[in-house]
C-alpha cells in the first residue's frame, strides 16, 4: 500500500459538533482527494487538492471544508456534523505523470464516522 | 459533468464461471477508465485500467473492454475464484484532469 494514513480510523460524534479528519501521505504526491462511501452510491468526491493551498469542490461538498497547508496533509472538516454525514470517508492521492495520460489513485484505509 | 452508471448491483456466480460488469458514461471527452476492487472492510485498489486509445486490455484472468462510440466499458473476470468475491467499482476521469466519477459498485459473490 502507498504511504497513506488516515486519522482517526473510527469516530462517533454528536450532531452539531465540529469534526476534522486527517489524511497524511509520505509519497509526495501532488493531488489529494476526499471521498465519502455510502451503500448504493459508490465513492463520491467531496473536495480535492492539486497542490498546497489549491483546492476545489467535488459533487458533494456542501457541509464540508478542506485545507492543505503542506504537501503531505489534507484535512477535511465538518463544521457542524449532521446525521446525513455518517459515512466512511476515504482519502486518495495521485501524481500526474509527465505525459498526463492517466491518473492512478491510491486510497487510504478509510475513516468510519458516525454522527448521532 | 460526468455520469457513470454501473450494472448489475449484485452478481452471484459459481466458482469457475465468468463474471461481467458493465458501465456506461456520459462525457465523450473522458479518456481514462480504471476499475477498483474493494474487499470487505478494506480500501479500494486498482486492478486494471484502460485508456481511450485502446479497445481491450487483459491481465491474467481479468480483462476490460472499451467502446468509445457507445460510451460503455466492461470488466470481465474468467475462471472466478472465491477470492474474487468483493465490490467492484468502475470510474471515468472527467474532462478536467484529476477528477473521477465512480459507478455505484457491483457486489460479486463467488460460491464454491
Amino acid at each position: 500500500d502507498a504511504g497513506i494514513t488516515q486519522s482517526p480510523r473510527h469516530k462517533v460524534t454528536e450532531t452539531g459538533t465540529p469534526v476534522t479528519l486527517r489524511c497524511h501521505q509520505t509519497e509526495n504526491h501532488r493531488y489529494m482527494y476526499w471521498y465519502r462511501q455510502d451503500p448504493g452510491h459508490g465513492l463520491r468526491l467531496i473536495h480535492y487538492s492539486y497542490g498546497v493551498k489549491d483546492t476545489d469542490k467535488g459533487e458533494v461538498s456542501d457541509g464540508y471544508s478542506v485545507s492543505r497547508s503542506k504537501t503531505e496533509d489534507f484535512l477535511l472538516t465538518l463544521e457542524s456534523a449532521t446525521s446525513s454525514q455518517t459515512s466512511v470517508y476515504f482519502c486518495a492521492i495521485s501524481e500526474p505523470p509527465e505525459t498526463f495520460i492517466y491518473n492512478e489513485q491510491f486510497f487510504g484505509p478509510g475513516t468510519r464516522l458516525t454522527v448521532l | 459533468g460526468e455520469n457513470v452508471e454501473q450494472h448489475p448491483s449484485t452478481l452471484s456466480v459459481q466458482e469457475g464461471d465468468s463474471a461481467v460488469i458493465k458501465c456506461t458514461y456520459s462525457d465523450s471527452a473522458s479518456n481514462y477508465f480504471p476499475w477498483y476492487k474493494q474487499e470487505l472492510g478494506k480500501r479500494p485498489q486498482l486492478i486494471i485500467d484502460i485508456r481511450s486509445n485502446v479497445g481491450e486490455k487483459k491481465d491474467q484472468r481479468i480483462a476490460v473492454t472499451l467502446n468509445k462510440t457507445a460510451k460503455h466499458f466492461s470488466l470481465h473476470i474468467t475462471e472466478t475464484q472465491p477470492e474474487d468475491s468483493a465490490v467492484y467499482f468502475c470510474a471515468a476521469e472527467e474532462d478536467s484532469w484529476g477528477k473521477f466519477q465512480f459507478g455505484a459498485g457491483t457486489q460479486v459473490v463467488v460460491t464454491p
